[in-house]
């Protein structure tokens, strides 16, 4: 069974501060990975894509990819309220016939003022 | 605007009842899936289709049925043989290819069996 595991939260950071997610997968053909945001009764929204080695930035957040380590991170930097959200992380395994995400539980973070 | 729908967003059910979760798309896209999450859970996949008339079974998919006679619809059918339905089910879509894992996902359909 292919996993992916997220650390355990839940994660407590204050106004401004950075937050880090991380995320560790099992299976080393997964070939990109993403990290999705949802709300709380909400549903999940994608928030970054990585499928290279290395660091992508978009604003706030910087996904890191480390394929040898089989580790993604999330960072928030200047973290704000409305950053409060379980954040998910998903390995996409492209398969034998028909692709799909794996995905993680989830962590929950709380940014207080 | 395109986006996917979800009806109807709050489902009671009594016990031995099949229901039917309907998901709409207009963004053309060709991937849908439905996923099941619990309190706490991340999301489990229950199935998923890349074509119409075509779907394979996710990690859940005992108590579930679902069709794809259409691009734009995908229906999941909670029978009366799964024994825990209560749940927030999601409904997403996705293009092929190299964007495969960006997924759109509708509002969500909150099912209480009673």
């Amino acid at each position: 069974q292919k996993e992916v595991e997220q650390n355990s939260g839940p994660l407590s950071v204050p106004e401004g501060a950075i937050a880090s997610l991380n995320c560790t997968y099992s299976d080393r053909g997964s070939q990109s990975f993403f990290w999705y945001r949802q709300y709380s009764g909400k549903s999940p929204e994608l928030i970054m894509s990585i499928y290279s080695n290395g660091d992508k930035e978009d604003g706030r957040f910087t996904a890191q990819l480390n394929k040898a380590s089989q580790y993604v991170s999330l960072l928030i930097r200047d973290s704000q309220p409305s950053d409060s959200a379980t954040y998910l992380c998903a390995a996409y395994d492209r398969g034998s016939t028909l692709g799909r995400l794996y995905f993680g539980r989830g962590t929950q973070l709380t940014v207080w003022p | 605007d395109g986006g996917i729908t979800q009806s109807p967003k709050y489902l009671f059910r009594k016990e031995g009842q099949n229901v039917t979760l309907s998901c709409e798309q207009n963004l053309n896209h060709d991937a849908m899936y439905w996923y099941r999450q619990d309190p706490g859970q991340g999301l489990r996949l229950i199935y998923y289709s890349q074509i119409v008339n075509d779907f394979q079974k996710g990690d859940i998919a005992e108590g579930y049925s679902v069709s794809r006679e259409k691009k734009e619809s995908f229906p999941l059918t909670v029978t009366s043989a799964q024994k825990n339905p209560t749940a927030f089910y999601l409904c997403a879509s996705s293009t092929p290819g190299g964007r495969a894992g960006e997924l759109f996902f509708g509002e969500g359909s909150r099912l209480t069996v009673l």
